[in-house]
């Protein structure tokens, strides 16, 4: 039982480059979430969707998109890489009884 | 919107003593989950305890406990005979209770036990 996937587990980017976290769930949740949580710092939500073909925006949304074709993949996007998205990234996803899985975090560093 | 405030940014204390973590939230639902999540060094969340709202007796999950106070919106983590393997950050979290909502973290406590 893998939960809740995410590649690649650390990334360096250039500022300006463009990358896409990966994030696959094998629990067919509807609801999944991709959180970011600077150093010291609790997780703060970017995006979410309740289910394929629905998402919207978080907390913190700005520089990133995200999209939901399956249920399973909830893949999210960095355009232009800026240094103040240096940060750790977590995918998550949750049942309607509200069984809460998160991914193991991808380190993202933006040079 | 919610928030969560967690006054202490570090702790410390002796193996096999009790601490206890702060936790207070501020919200106008009256359902909702409140959570208690340890992340060590390898960043994993890690679920530690669950309250719902609407249950007045406090959740205990083995050496961890809570004080939940409903009314002053206090939410305190007890961890008894506490372990070296709990050296960790801990992260007090609010959750409506509609299906598919999403956390609200509070800043964290970093906790380290000292043998």
């Amino acid at each position: 039982n893998a939960g809740v996937t995410q590649t690649p587990k650390f990334r360096i980017l250039k500022i300006g480059q463009s990358m896409t976290l990966q994030c696959a769930q094998d629990m067919n949740h509807n609801y999944m979430y991709w959180y970011r949580q600077d150093p010291g710092m609790g997780l703060k939500l970017i995006y979410y969707s309740v289910g394929a073909g629905i998402t919207d925006k978080g907390e913190v949304p700005n520089g990133y998109n995200v999209s939901r074709s399956t249920t399973e993949d909830f893949p999210l996007r960095l355009e232009l890489a800026a240094p103040s998205q240096t940060s750790v990234y977590f995918c998550a996803s949750s049942s309607p009884a509200g069984g809460y899985t998160f991914g193991s975090g991808t380190r993202l560093t933006v040079v | 919107a919610q928030t969560v405030t967690q006054s202490q940014p570090e702790m410390s204390v002796q193996e096999a003593e009790t601490v206890t973590l702060s936790c207070t939230y501020d919200t106008s639902e009256n359902n909702y989950y409140l959570f208690w999540y340890k992340q060590p060094p390898s960043r994993q969340m890690i679920l530690v305890i669950r309250q719902e709202a609407y249950k007045q007796q406090n959740a205990t999950e083995n050496r961890f406990s809570v004080n939940f106070q409903k009314a002053a919106k206090s939410f305190s983590l007890k961890i008894s005979d506490s372990q070296l393997g709990d050296t960790a950050m801990y992260f007090c979290a609010f959750m409506k209770q509609n299906p598919g909502q999403n956390f609200v973290f509070g800043p964290g406590t970093r906790l380290s036990v000292l043998p």
